[in-house]
């Protein structure tokens, strides 16, 4: 079975700075990978997903993220974040069992 | 787009009612629907899947009689919390994929259930 880890649980981050979120991924084949982002109180929205192809991935409001293979890991980045990405951040990978796993959930707090 | 709706966005109850939840996928056909539960500050934990005609399929420690799972038609799907209690009460979300896209799931809005 797939599984997912996101190491950090909180980060904070300057309004400006960049960020980086952590995603390490268990899956024997070829995973489909997804981020998705919640607000409080809401669904999800999802940012990127990564199928096949370029191991580089754009997204929605200016995220991005790397599939490296390598490292089983599909960190996800923004140059320069606002104070509306406040808001929690889930890791999920797919297999062939339609079934999405979900990692545990970043929150990112942005300070001014 | 795909748009997927949630219906109540919240909901009240007392101890030992019953309350449904709907989800429906509004521009797409959903062959497949799945329903979440999130805890406060936590992930979503994966209820059951359910196929349009079929019964649903429940996770492992998912009460099958207090959840009951109606997958109708390729637009609807319904979770319904038999005799609620307390520790029933959470956020519930439901997701659908396409016919044909399975590996990619599309969220509802989430309904929170508090029961009193």
């Amino acid at each position: 079975a797939q599984s997912v880890t996101q190491p950090d649980i909180h980060i904070t981050v300057s309004e400006g700075a960049s960020l980086e979120l952590r995603c390490n991924y268990s899956y024997g084949a070829t995973p489909y990978l997804f981020w998705y982002v919640q607000s409080p109180g809401q669904g999800l929205q999802l940012l990127l997903k990564y199928f096949s192809g370029d191991t580089l991935v754009q997204g929605i409001k200016g995220f991005e993220a790397e599939f490296k293979r390598s490292q089983s890991s599909f960190n996800l980045r923004k140059p320069s974040v606002h104070w509306s990405d406040a808001a929690e951040y889930f890791c999920a990978v797919g297999a062939n069992d339609y079934k999405l796993s979900f990692g545990a959930g970043t929150t990112v707090t942005v300070r001014a | 787009g795909a748009v997927v709706s949630q219906h109540p966005s919240w909901v009240i109850c007392k101890s030992g009612t019953s309350v449904k939840i709907e989800c429906r996928s509004l521009d797409f056909q959903a062959t497949t629907m799945f329903w979440y539960r999130q805890f406060p500050k936590q992930s979503l934990m994966l209820m059951a899947t359910s196929n349009e005609g079929s019964k649903a399929t429940y996770e492992q420690g998912v009460e099958k009689d207090k959840f009951l799972i109606n997958h109708a038609s390729l637009t609807l799907s319904t979770l319904t919390v038999t005799s609620a209690h307390p520790e029933d009460s959470s956020f519930y979300i439901c997701s659908a994929s396409k016919a044909g896209i399975f590996y990619e799931q599309f969220f509802g809005p989430g309904t929170r259930l508090t029961v009193l």
